[in-house]
């Protein structure tokens, strides 16, 4: 699987966009970006994924650029409970789905 | 719908002392995961189990087991505990569909502590 490059940490003020950047220069045609989030003490929550066009949930959008090589996931109002570490993973959907969690961003959303 | 549900929440075991954490989901998911998670890093893939009656080693196996029981459970035993083995264990399940990616559903974690 690629590897992922992500700022450490990112503050956010509450209501506003929080635009989290991804780089992964390496990825392969077959592979996809996802995202998930974790809550201080909580399980891993996936939130979004893509292959090559941009995607919209619920949750957030995630932006991928023409070349696949990086990647933003838009949280479009962000909420005190927004902070969380954001992980980027970048991975090919094979028999057995494993994850592999790099650092990620700490995000703060902040009053 | 509960999704992935762990038991116990905690647990503190003595060194050489065994159990298991159970895990199950409700969402007729086919995978279904166990991982680590160390003070301040990512998560740990231990075993899998891509579908009923397999199951794999992750990447940190050694000292545990697994058992796939049925679809909807999977085990994780520690059969002699040892302090390296304290860490918050989570269990994750996943319908692994080729078509659509395979996003993975996490339980609330088990957080153990070996003294």
């Amino acid at each position: 699987d690629a590897k992922t490059t992500q700022p450490p940490s990112m503050d956010c003020a509450e209501g506003r966009a929080a635009n989290l950047p991804c780089n992964h220069s390496t990825i392969s045609g077959n592979e996809y970006v996802y995202w998930y989030r974790q809550i201080h003490s909580q399980g891993p929550q996936y939130i979004i994924h893509g292959l090559k066009n941009n995607e919209t949930n619920e949750m957030a959008s995630l932006i991928i650029t023409e070349d696949r090589k990086s990647s933003t996931l838009i949280l479009p109002h962000a909420t005190l409970r927004d902070t969380a570490v954001y992980y980027c993973i970048v991975r090919v959907v094979r028999a057995g789905n494993m994850l592999t969690f790099g650092g990620g961003t700490r995000l703060m959303v902040k009053p | 719908n509960a999704g992935v549900t762990q038991t116990p929440k905690f647990q503190v075991l003595k060194t050489g002392q065994s159990m298991t954490l159970q895990c199950a989901q409700d969402m007729n998911h086919n995978s279904m995961y166990w991982y680590r998670q160390d003070p301040g890093m990512g998560l740990r893939l231990i075993y899998y189990s891509a579908s009923e009656g397999t199951t794999d080693k992750g990447e940190v196996p050694n000292g545990y087991n697994v058992s796939r029981l049925n679809k909807r459970e999977f085990s994780l035993r520690l059969e002699s505990a040892a302090p390296s083995q304290t860490s918050v264990y989570f269990c994750a399940s996943t319908r692994a569909s080729f078509n659509f990616g395979a996003e993975q559903y996490f339980g609330p974690g088990t957080r153990l502590t070996v003294t």
